[in-house]
């Protein structure tokens, strides 16, 4: 079973601009989850999907947003890019259906530059 | 709130010998507690994880954690370092308040493995 895919896997951007990454689960997982990693703030979580409704949101500013569809890819998207902005954006995907807990499945993640 | 607190950022030890990651938990409720190992330019492999069944995990790789309420810790261990080992450990809690699916990480500990 192929694991979680994320693409681009590198990405770099200027100041201002937006960014749109993306998240292809394992195959039947229909949660996606988001995590930033910075040196600085180390690894947090951003928001999690589930049918297509975000189910949870970390402690982000609304520049930072995603989607789900039905086919359970997801995507990110952060607009007026700044230099903080720069991570390693992992995705994570997991089974988990309604109130039960499920392993979540990481992907190599998308390192995004901004300049 | 959960948090969890890993102790030494660095911890290099020779091939052979044990190896001891700290991990420190903060949680009003029963924890569930996860240890992922991170490779460079890679995502997050689960490593072994405690959702309040047996209290000494063990999982892939070797390595093995306890369960200690009475010291809210989530120690990782491993009789005998190989080179292979070598990577960034993180411990991680998952949040109640979110269903426990999204997962709260300690600042990581990096391994360094002496020939």
């Amino acid at each position: 079973k192929a694991g979680v895919t994320q693409t681009p896997r590198y990405l770099i951007k200027t100041r201002g601009q937006q960014v749109t990454l993306s998240c292809s689960p394992i195959s039947g997982h229909r949660s996606v989850s988001w995590y930033q990693q910075t040196p600085g703030q180390g690894l947090q979580f951003l928001f999690e999907y589930f049918s297509e409704t975000q189910r949870n949101k970390g402690n982000f500013p609304g520049r930072f947003s995603g989607r789900q569809f039905s086919n359970s890819r997801s995507e990110m998207n952060v607009s007026t890019l700044e230099l903080g902005d720069s991570a390693l954006y992992l995705c994570a995907s997991s089974l988990a259906g309604r109130g039960e807990y499920n392993e979540q499945f990481f992907g190599p993640g998308t390192r995004l530059t901004v300049l | 709130a959960q948090s969890v607190t890993q102790l030494g950022s660095h911890v290099s030890v020779s091939e052979g010998a044990l190896v001891l990651l700290r991990c420190n938990y903060s949680s009003s409720v029963p924890p569930y507690l996860f240890w992922y190992v991170q490779y460079p330019n890679q995502g997050l492999q689960l490593l072994l994880k405690y959702t309040s069944a047996a209290t000494l995990v063990k999982g892939i790789n070797g390595f093995e954690a306890e369960f200690k309420k009475s010291e809210t810790s989530f120690h990782l261990t491993k009789p005998s370092a190989h080179m292979s080992d070598a990577a960034e450990y993180f411990c991680a809690v998952s949040a109640l308040d979110t269903g426990r699916r999204a997962l709260t990480f300690g600042s990581g500990t990096r391994l360094q493995v002496q020939p």
